[in-house]
């Protein structure tokens, strides 16, 4: 079983402020995506990371995928009141055909204006 | 707005009723998932369809019942549930599950907010 440790659970921060979210395992995945998770919606997908060592970033918020493909960061410069949501990351396994996504345990963020 | 639709929104139901949950996407989609959520917690996945066939089933109790008319749409039927059964309730699909997911991401739909009193 692959498991995903993510790490804040819940982080409460000012607006203005940086943060940084990780997401770690002891499993190779073959990619990870992150999803936002706003309250009353479904996860909505943000981004996903397929290479060792890949950086992307979407605005504000820059992704990395470990160089090992076992772990991921997910940093936010800036934080508005909109970032605010649950950020859950997303592993899909080494299998060929048909692999699961194994969840991360979220991280429940709230930007305070 | 979500290109997943589900409904009803929100849903309550006693201990011996007979619901259905449905959700349909209209992307050509040949994957379709459903998962329940806990308040604050990640979806834990329940069936798996790929193309009309379910491929997956979670070691869901029986009184969950899904059913997959044709490619578009995913129903899941729901009777003599429990109060620990109260959850959100999201339904998703990808492009292919025979592929890697880099390649077909999961679009979820809003979900139902199941109440079982």
């Amino acid at each position: 079983t692959q498991l995903l440790e993510q790490s804040p659970q819940f982080l409460s921060i000012q607006e203005g402020e940086n943060l940084t979210v990780y997401c770690n395992s002891s499993s190779v995945f073959s990619s990870l995506q992150w999803y936002r998770q706003e309250p009353g919606e479904g996860p909505v997908l943000l981004v996903t990371v397929v290479t060792g060592g890949e950086v992307k970033k979407l605005k504000r918020l820059t992704f990395q995928f470990g160089d090992a493909r076992k772990d991921s960061s997910l940093h936010i410069t800036a934080a508005q009141p909109g970032d605010t949501g649950l950020y859950l990351c997303a592993g899909e396994g080494l299998e060929t055909s048909g692999s699961r996504l194994t969840f991360g345990e979220g991280t429940q963020l709230t930007v305070n204006p | 707005d979500t290109e997943v639709t589900q409904t009803p929104k929100h849903l309550v139901m006693g201990m011996t009723n007979k619901k259905s949950l449905k959700c349909e996407q209209h992307m050509g989609h040949r994957a379709m998932y459903w998962y329940k959520q806990k308040a604050k917690k990640p979806p834990e996945l329940m069936f798996v369809y790929s193309y009309e066939k379910l491929s997956i089933n979670e070691s869901v109790p029986s009184r969950f019942s899904p059913e997959c008319p044709n490619s578009s749409l995913l129903n899941l039927h729901l009777h003599a549930l429990q109060p620990e059964d109260s959850a959100l309730y999201l339904c998703a699909s990808s492009q292919d599950r025979g592929r890697a997911s880099y390649n077909s991401p999961l679009h979820f739909g809003n979900g139902t907010r199941l109440t079982v009193t």
